[in-house]
């Protein structure tokens, strides 16, 4: 059962325009939330994290966004870079004992 | 502090033989995670170790995996009697487990295993 889901495969985006990427969840129990960005070859790299008490965190260019009542969350990336061209995940744990990820969504931003 | 490390990168072997990776985290992180990734698909899920104790693992790991972290450093997981369907990415994390960020886990960059 897939527990995250995130249900577009794929975005693209003009450089300078906002990229909304979105997942959702079924566990009404996850209590933290994480993105993280995927390089080819390369294992994921942390972006930034939403604790469920929150329904906002912002780092930058990236803003996470959490509705408990949808089970929904978004990252925002403002402006969008070609740099930031890759697969991105959402990931949801419960305590940080146990971590489910989506399937991802691959970025392409054009210059 | 050089990350989250994985070796090897690469691994070919035939099915039937046992295989075994290594892990080694951050040196300050008490928690130590292993994925599996298939193609198109997210990490999921193996097993987690808190310190040397495992405390998780999912029912995704037949009785053919083990994984150890003797004296709560690097982590080896091992694949016995190796099957087609074991051929993936295996991802390792480590996370700080307390303070500011206790759940933001540092990935490898994982070991391909092809089962041939």
């Amino acid at each position: 059962d897939q527990q995250v889901k995130q249900n577009s495969p794929s975005l693209s985006v003009q450089e300078g325009r906002i990229s909304i990427l979105n997942c959702d969840y079924t566990n009404s129990m996850f209590d933290y939330f994480l993105w993280y960005k995927k390089y080819p070859a390369e294992g994921p790299t942390f972006l930034i994290s939403i604790s469920s008490i929150k329904d906002k965190n912002e780092d930058g260019r990236f803003t996470v966004f959490l509705n408990k009542s949808a089970k929904h969350l978004s990252l925002h990336i403002v402006p969008s870079q070609p740099g930031d061209s890759a697969v991105y995940f959402c990931a949801a744990s419960i305590t940080g004992n146990q971590f489910y990820f989506g399937t991802g969504t691959s970025l392409t931003v054009i210059p | 502090d050089t990350g989250v490390s994985q070796d090897p990168r690469h691994k070919i072997t035939k099915r039937g033989q046992n295989v075994t990776f290594r892990c080694d985290p951050i040196s300050e992180h008490n928690r130590l995670y292993w994925y599996r990734q298939t193609l198109g698909q997210g990490p999921e899920f193996l097993t987690y170790f808190q310190n040397e104790a495992q405390l998780e693992k999912s029912r995704l790991l037949s009785d053919r995996f083990s994984a150890e972290r003797p004296k709560g450093s690097f982590s080896t997981l091992e694949i016995q009697r190796t099957e087609q369907g074991d051929s993936a990415m295996y991802l390792c994390a480590s996370s700080s487990g307390s303070g500011v960020a206790p759940y933001e886990q540092y990935f490898g960059p994982g070991t391909r295993l092809t089962v041939t």
